[in-house]
């Protein structure tokens, strides 16, 4: 069965400060990764999509990595602001039919002043 | 462009009761779908379309009926309310099939059923 699995459930760091979140899956065949970030009673909005041959990718402050061999990622935030308070979820799509999507549980981050 | 925008934000039913949460995109976009998102687990996908006239079954269809006359609308209808459907739901839509590109979520329905 596929899945997603992200650490830690939940993180709380100081403003300016750099936080690593990690994502694991044992989705195949492997199509792409996503990282969004959803705000507290808001939709998800995308961050980063890396295919098997991206293992870098920036947004801003967020960067992703991608392991396709060890089926990791993580997201890193650079000098985290209190607006980086969301929840951050990883996502992978299968490459088979309908290409679904399976979520991670995500890591709920709280940025103090 | 209003995006994907979502009615109701909030509804409160009691066991037995249908509703229909609406669902509504501007951005022409084919693919069509509902999730709902429970406490520590990830989204996961109730019905999805990719075009008007055709939908699908996702991974927790049970309870849920969808249609998709037109492009823009992607109603889900809860047929008998049940306490297991308290979650908060998301439509999302993508240009084509949901693998390969973006996808855009509205803002969520929050529904409680008693």
């Amino acid at each position: 069965k596929n899945q997603v699995e992200q650490s830690p459930q939940s993180l709380i760091i100081l403003e300016g400060k750099n936080c690593t979140l990690q994502c694991n899956y044992t989705v195949s065949p492997f199509s792409n990764l996503r990282w969004y970030k959803q705000d507290t009673g808001r939709g998800p909005v995308s961050l980063t999509i890396m295919t098997f041959s991206e293992n870098t990718k920036s947004n801003g402050r967020y960067t992703a990595t991608l392991d396709a061999d060890t089926k990791q990622s993580s997201l890193h935030i650079t000098a985290s602001q209190l607006s980086d308070s969301a929840s951050y979820i990883c996502v992978v799509s299968a490459r088979n039919a309908g290409n679904m999507l399976t979520f991670g549980g995500g890591t709920r981050l709280m940025v103090k002043p | 462009n209003a995006g994907v925008t979502q009615t109701p934000k909030f509804q409160v039913l009691k066991t037995g009761q249908s509703m229909t949460l609406q669902c509504a995109q501007d951005m022409n976009h084919e693919y069509m779908s509902w999730y709902r998102q429970d406490p520590g687990m990830g989204l996961r996908l109730i019905h999805y379309s990719v075009g008007a006239g055709i939908t699908d079954q996702g991974e927790v269809p049970n309870g849920y009926n969808v249609s998709r006359s037109t492009t823009e609308d992607f109603p889900l209808r809860l047929l008998s309310a049940a306490p297991s459907q308290t979650s908060v739901y998301f439509c999302a839509t993508s240009p084509d099939t949901g693998g390969h590109y973006e996808q855009y979520f509205g803002p969520g329905t929050r529904l409680t059923v008693t």
